[in-house]
């Protein structure tokens, strides 16, 4: 049963847009999120996070907002390039410090 | 550091063999973690270790999956006897905290079972 739902498998979006990607997650003791990138053939690198008690954070091109209420967070990449085409995994942990528990992710594609 | 190293990269086995993949963490982190990434999964957590001992291992999805850690500088990952359902990417991670962002993903074994 997926905990952490990332329903779009994929999105194109041209360079200097912006790219828009999200994700729900179900467990209301999830307190942490996190998102990695994941280019062919290598692993995940994390990429940002945030805590419940924040409802945004912003890096440089990369800002995450959460709204717990809706249990939704998303991640917003202004302006895109073409080194950002990737897979984005989606990532949540809970109080208890368990493992992190991962979403399907989302392929992003930008093109020039 | 090198990283979390795993080997081999690319493994294709018939149906029926065992297959064992390895992983090398960084040195100094506590934990290591097996991922199994698929298509219709995604990114799924099969077993994870602390100083060596396995936490959870509920993500394991049958008794042909085991996994060890002799040590701190290395874990196993073994499939007996492997199926084509099994193919997959796995990754290894490890990390100092299990609630991350610190997680260090090796570069993944790519599993072909025919």
């Amino acid at each position: 049963d997926q905990q952490v739902k990332q329903n779009s498998p994929s999105l194109s979006v041209q360079e200097g847009r912006i790219s828009i990607l999200n994700c729900d997650y179900t467990n209301s003791m999830f307190d942490y999120f996190l998102w990695y990138k994941k280019y062919p053939a290598e692993g995940p690198t994390f990429l940002i996070s945030i805590s419940s008690i924040k409802d945004k954070n912003e890096d440089g091109r990369f800002t995450v907002f959460l709204n717990k209420s809706a249990k939704h967070l998303s991640l917003h990449i202004v302006p895109s390039q073409p080194g950002d085409s990737a897979v984005y995994f989606c990532a949540a942990s809970d109080v208890s410090g368990y493992a992190l528990n991962f979403g399907k992710g989302t392929s992003l594609l930008v093109t020039p | 550091d090198a990283g979390v190293i795993q080997s081999p990269r690319h493994e294709v086995t018939e149906m029926g063999q065992e297959v064992t993949l390895r992983c090398k963490p960084i040195s100094g982190h506590d934990y290591l973690f097996w991922y199994r990434q698929t298509m219709m999964r995604g990114l799924e957590l099969l077993i994870y270790f602390n100083n060596n001992v396995p936490i959870d291992d509920s993500g394991m999805p049958e008794d042909r999956f085991s996994a060890k850690m002799p040590n701190a500088s290395f874990s196993t990952l073994k499939i007996q006897p492997s199926e084509p359902r099994d193919s997959a990417v796995y990754f290894c991670a490890s990390s100092l905290m299990a609630r991350g962002p610190g997680y260090t993903f090796g570069s993944g074994t790519r599993l072909t079972v025919v």
